[in-house]
């Protein structure tokens, strides 16, 4: 019945490592994002993906890579891991376009520590 | 089972009035409580932050409130504008699990 699952929900790994994240949702909608909770807890949107096409791109990293090989996935690839780079990142979904009202529901986050 | 509920679904005053609206939460176990702004195309704008050892805060015309113990949180608009239309979500960091759990928001429109 999981609406929008990410994996890992932990991942520890070391400075300059590569590493992904997945986002998977099985409720049929057209559009998925990556949010970055930062240490003060604010969900701040990384990246708007609408049936595989990048919407929204904000100011990130070019370390970071988001993939989507279908409108039921978006993967978050990170490169060249940073201490700053530890953080709670959210996947969230919503049904229509992202210039819309429509209610985007989220994973329960991947908790990344970069040590 | 951890719950955050928000009432009412939609809601659409006149220009001017102040207005309240309500979070309630299954589990008086928070770590923090976060109200937010959904508006379209923008994703989701964090607008006050409750810890859990805090009654209130406030920003600008916004005010949140929190009561642990039951289970409640208010966020009150006064003197509502037309650009505070928007979908309003809470969202409950419960201590067992450190997860955000989301409201399913609240759809508020101020009528010029």
């Amino acid at each position: 019945d999981t609406a929008v699952s990410q994996t890992p929900k932990y991942l520890v790994t070391q400075m300059g490592n590569d590493k992904s994240i997945k986002c998977e949702q099985n409720l049929g909608h057209d559009t998925m994002y990556w949010y970055k909770q930062d240490s003060k807890k604010f969900l701040k949107i990384m990246f708007s993906y609408n049936n595989k096409e990048l919407i929204i791109n904000e100011t990130v990293p070019n370390r970071f890579s988001p993939k989507s090989p279908d409108k039921a996935h978006l993967n978050l690839h990170i490169n060249s891991l940073e201490l700053g780079d530890s953080a709670v990142y959210f996947c969230a979904s919503s049904l229509l376009a992202v210039h819309s009202t429509d209610t985007q529901y989220f994973g329960p986050g991947t908790r990344l520590t970069v040590l | 089972k951890q719950e955050v509920t928000q009432i009412p679904a939609a809601l659409s005053v006149p220009e001017g009035e102040n207005l309240v609206l309500n979070c309630s939460f299954t589990d008086s176990a928070i770590y923090n409580l976060q109200w937010f702004r959904q508006d379209p195309g923008k994703g989701l704008t964090s607008l006050l932050l409750i810890q859990s050892s805090q009654r209130e805060q406030t920003s600008g015309r916004l005010n949140a409130s929190l009561d642990k113990s039951s289970g409640r949180s208010t966020l009150y608009i006064a003197a509502s504008q037309p650009g505070d239309s928007a979908t309003y979500l809470c969202a409950v960091t419960f201590d067992s699990n450190y997860q955000l759990i989301w409201g399913a928001g609240t759809k508020l429109i101020i009528k010029p």
